[in-house]
């Protein structure tokens, strides 16, 4: 089946540093990819809809110049957490559609902690 | 806007018993799509299986199958014959007017199976 890699599965930085995840669909194209954060013991929450080849659309109360997106090409989409701070600690999960049936695959999931 | 409700935050069931994990939805709109979710502790998301609004028999896939009721707007989750590994997070998830749109979840229910 369709497999969504993200990279890196767990990262530590000081507090100030910016932070990249990478999002990459391994056996399809997407155009579109979607960016979740989970609190512990908390649903998942839409965070942005990356579109490839244009600007991402944030969902409201997500700062756009904190969580920054980028969806290159058909099969990668960035994240890039901007001057981190330890509230942005969090688990951040994409995921992407193949099409056809609806279904949506997620990543592993990128687990960041601010110190 | 539409809205996913769990209210089952956690459920227990024996070893090789069936257990039926609860959701329900809410919108306006005539085209969606219901989508169950495993989340195990190591976080990844684990698709299941996908329910269209318009399919008219209900979704099966191995021992899942959704126990979809379109008039009570519910889309409850069977597992049948239930094993120790199944023990993990569940959501119940929709998408508006097919799969390529956002995602919105549910809290989840926790489920554990007793040996």
């Amino acid at each position: 089946g369709a497999v969504v890699s993200q990279h890196p599965s767990r990262v530590i930085c000081k507090s100030g540093t910016s932070v990249k995840i990478e999002c990459r669909s391994l056996d399809f194209q997407a155009t579109t990819m979607f960016w979740y954060r989970q609190f512990p013991k908390q649903s998942l929450m839409l965070m942005a809809t990356s579109n490839e080849g244009s600007k991402a659309t944030y969902e409201q109360g997500v700062e756009k110049d904190k969580f920054l997106i980028n969806h290159a090409s058909l099969t990668l989409s960035t994240l890039t957490v901007t001057s981190a701070h330890p509230e942005d600690s969090s688990f951040y999960i994409c995921s992407a559609s193949s099409g056809g049936t609806g279904e949506l695959f997620f990543g592993e999931g990128s687990r960041l902690t601010v110190l | 806007a539409q809205k996913i409700t769990q209210t089952q935050p956690g459920m227990f069931v024996q070893e090789k018993e069936a257990v039926t994990l609860d959701c329900t939805y809410d919108t306006s709109d005539p085209s969606y799509g219901l989508f169950w979710y495993k989340q195990p502790s190591s976080g990844e998301m684990i698709f299941l299986i996908y329910q269209g609004s318009y399919d008219q028999q209900n979704a099966t896939e191995g021992r899942y199958s959704l126990n979809f009721q379109k008039a009570r707007k519910s889309a409850n989750l069977v597992i049948s014959a239930s094993q120790l590994g199944d023990s993990a997070m569940y959501f119940c998830a929709m998408t508006l007017s097919g799969g390529y749109q956002k995602v919105t979840f549910g809290t989840g229910t926790k489920l554990q199976v007793i040996p």
